[in-house]
Order: structure tokens, then sequence, then C-alpha cells
């Protein structure tokens, strides 16, 4: 069984901290993917990397980063946390073989910006 | 850029029942098709996709859903409700025409069943 694991799932840190959060893959999926969920909103896509070294911007980047240095751990980073990053992160991963392969998700990170 | 939608954000039936939870994608290139189930403070799991092969697919816990390509469906469906079945669900959509590896997520229908 693939198994994608953050490292925390659950986070409380304060306004203007950077934080981190690691996310690691143990199917050698190319693919990684950082997303948020927040009620009503479903998930929307915040980075994707397709390659170490390599990232895209998602649908909703700002105030994010991301780091991918090898190619099991893709690692979503809040430059200056804010009270609206308050929400759940997910992270998936999946092969690159055309947008036929499912994604593979962890089990979160709640994270609370006080 | 694909989409998808779900009916109803929050659908309730009884022990036994049907569950039919609505997605329609908008695409004029029938894309893969996804549903992903989450159980409270969990990750999304999968459950079934629809890849171009048949086109009623059955996935697990006993849950299924069928492509209609005339209607740009693709429900979900599950004859007999169990309690179990209390969680959210997503559909997801990748675009088949550009091959990217992206999926596309509707805002989830969160299932209530009753006892």
């Amino acid at each position: 069984d693939v198994k994608v694991t953050q490292s925390s799932r659950y986070l409380v840190k304060r306004t203007g901290e950077k934080v981190f959060l690691e996310c690691v893959q143990d199917m050698d999926h190319e693919n990684m993917f950082w997303y948020r969920q927040d009620p009503g909103l479903g998930l929307r896509l915040i980075y994707f990397s397709y390659d170490v070294k390599m990232k895209e911007k998602g649908d909703i980047p700002e105030g994010y980063s991301v780091s991918r240095e090898k190619k099991e751990r893709f690692s979503l980073i809040l430059e200056s946390a804010s009270t609206n990053q308050t929400s759940m992160y997910l992270c998936a991963s999946s092969y690159p073989t055309g947008g036929n392969q499912p994604q593979h998700f962890g089990d979160g990170t709640r994270l609370s910006i006080l | 850029a694909q989409s998808v939608t779900q009916l109803g954000s929050h659908v309730s039936v009884s022990e036994g029942a049907l569950v039919l939870l609505r997605c329609n994608y908008s695409s004029s290139v029938p894309p893969y098709l996804f549903w992903y189930v989450q159980y409270p403070n969990q990750g999304l799991q999968l459950l079934l996709k629809y890849t171009s092969a048949a086109t009623l697919v059955k996935g697990i816990n006993g849950f299924e859903a069928e492509f209609k390509k005339s209607e740009t469906s693709f429900h979900l469906t599950k004859p007999s409700a169990h309690m179990s079945d209390a969680a959210e669900y997503f559909c997801a959509v990748s675009d088949k025409q550009t091959g990217a590896n992206n999926l596309f997520f509707g805002t989830g229908t969160r299932l209530t069943v009753i006892p």
C-alpha cells in the first residue's frame, strides 16, 4: 500500500512565524501535491511538483512556498503565517501517467494560526 | 479548465436506503473521473475511478458509479447505506486531453446515515 506521511496531525503557530509542513511518500512517485481544505470550498491546489527540484504554482500559491530536494519529500512553507492560513493541509502523490492515476493522500495537518 | 459540480453539500439517508451522490463535469472531452471518501480527521481515500474502460465502475465498500457521457455525469451509488458510510465524498476530474496529472475537486457532499 502507498504510504503518504505528514509530519504533524495538529499544529498551532503564531502570526508571523515561518511554518514548515513536511510530507514523505514511500512509493517512488514522481508527482507530489499540496492542497488546503476549507469547509464548503473543497480542496484547492497550492503547489505541485512533477520532479525533484521542480515546482509549479497551483490555484492559491500566495503566502506559500515549497521545497523538493529529494524525490520522496515535499515540504510546504508558510513564509509568514497569518490567521487566514488556518486550515487543513493535505499532501498527495501519484505516478506521472497522463492523468489516469489516482492521487494518494496523507492524513492531513490541521494548522491553527493564532 | 476542468471543473466538477457536486449537487447537494449535505445528503441524509436512512440506514439500508439507497445512497445517491451526484457529480457533473464540464468538459467536451470525457475526462478521467474519481470518487474519494474522507472520514473525520483523515485524508482522502480512493473509492473508484473511471478511465474510459467500462462505464459502470465498481469500487470499494459496495459503491459504484456510472459514467454517462450524454449527461456529463458520474454519480456515485450504493444500494444499501450502512452507518459506517457516514463521511464526506469528493468527486474529482483530471484532464485527459492534456494528460496533466492535476485533479480538480468538487466541493464535497457530506453523507449522514440515520439509524
